[in-house]
């Protein structure tokens, strides 16, 4: 299976907002409503953010939003803080019953 | 609150099997809510989804695994397991369990695994 598409990299100053995207195919994010994203700081395990596309845990800011367009999904953060500095990946199911993450965005807050 | 702890050796050598143990307390393994999951992480990469089970036993693994992957669920200790076989270098990582309902996954900390002689 292959891993879902994000860029390497993303960067914004404080305040300001950014968008990592996650981009598969009709098999995965474009066929499934079951999209997440985890922000991971070093060291740490990967703590949930997003849930089926769009939904935040409790106590999960809500700088934080998700959103899906054909087989592109997408993390928001708006009013970034330092301390939003992490890598992010995304997971999709798939229409194998199996899931897939994508290959990680590493966040850099300027 | 649900927790998970993950449990098992930290160092198993290449070609044995790698066996973990999830336990869940504050709440029930034996419910059609969830699905129960394994994850694992090599230093440095993407997570990777290893399998999940259902409380009746069903499973569904990674088919990059499947030849040499099993789990079990014990719902009389309400813990769910992983057995990996033929293991080797590249089976070394951080191996999570979860709780799974639709693409919400609750995960354990974590217990790092390496293999080496």
């Amino acid at each position: 299976q292959s891993a879902l598409t994000q860029p390497a990299s993303v960067s914004g100053s404080p305040g300001q907002s950014i968008t990592i995207s996650c981009t598969g195919t009709s098999r995965d994010v474009g066929g499934y409503n079951y999209v997440s994203w985890y922000q991971q700081h070093p060291g740490k395990a990967p703590k949930l953010m997003i849930y089926d596309v769009s939904n935040r845990p409790s106590g999960v800011s809500n700088r934080f939003s998700g959103s899906k367009s054909g087989d592109t999904a997408s993390l928001t953060i708006s009013g970034l803080q330092a301390e939003d500095e992490a890598d992010y990946y995304c997971s999709s199911f798939t229409t194998s019953t199996t899931w897939v993450f994508g290959g990680g965005t590493k966040l850099t807050v300027l | 609150q649900l927790q998970l702890q993950e449990s098992g050796p930290g160092l198993v050598k290449p070609s044995e099997s790698l066996s973990l143990t999830c336990t869940v307390s504050g709440g029930s393994i034996s419910t059609s809510a969830y699905y129960w999951a394994w994850i694992r992480q090599p230093p440095g990469k993407r997570p990777e989804w290893v399998g999940s089970i259902f409380y009746s036993g069903s499973t569904y693994y990674n088919p990059t695994l499947n030849s040499r992957v099993t789990m079990s669920i014990d719902t009389s200790k309400n813990q769910f397991s992983l057995k990996l076989n033929s293991v080797t270098a590249a089976d070394t990582a951080m191996y999570y369990c979860a709780k799974t309902t639709g693409s919400n996954f609750y995960w354990g900390q974590g217990t790092l695994v390496t293999v080496s002689s």
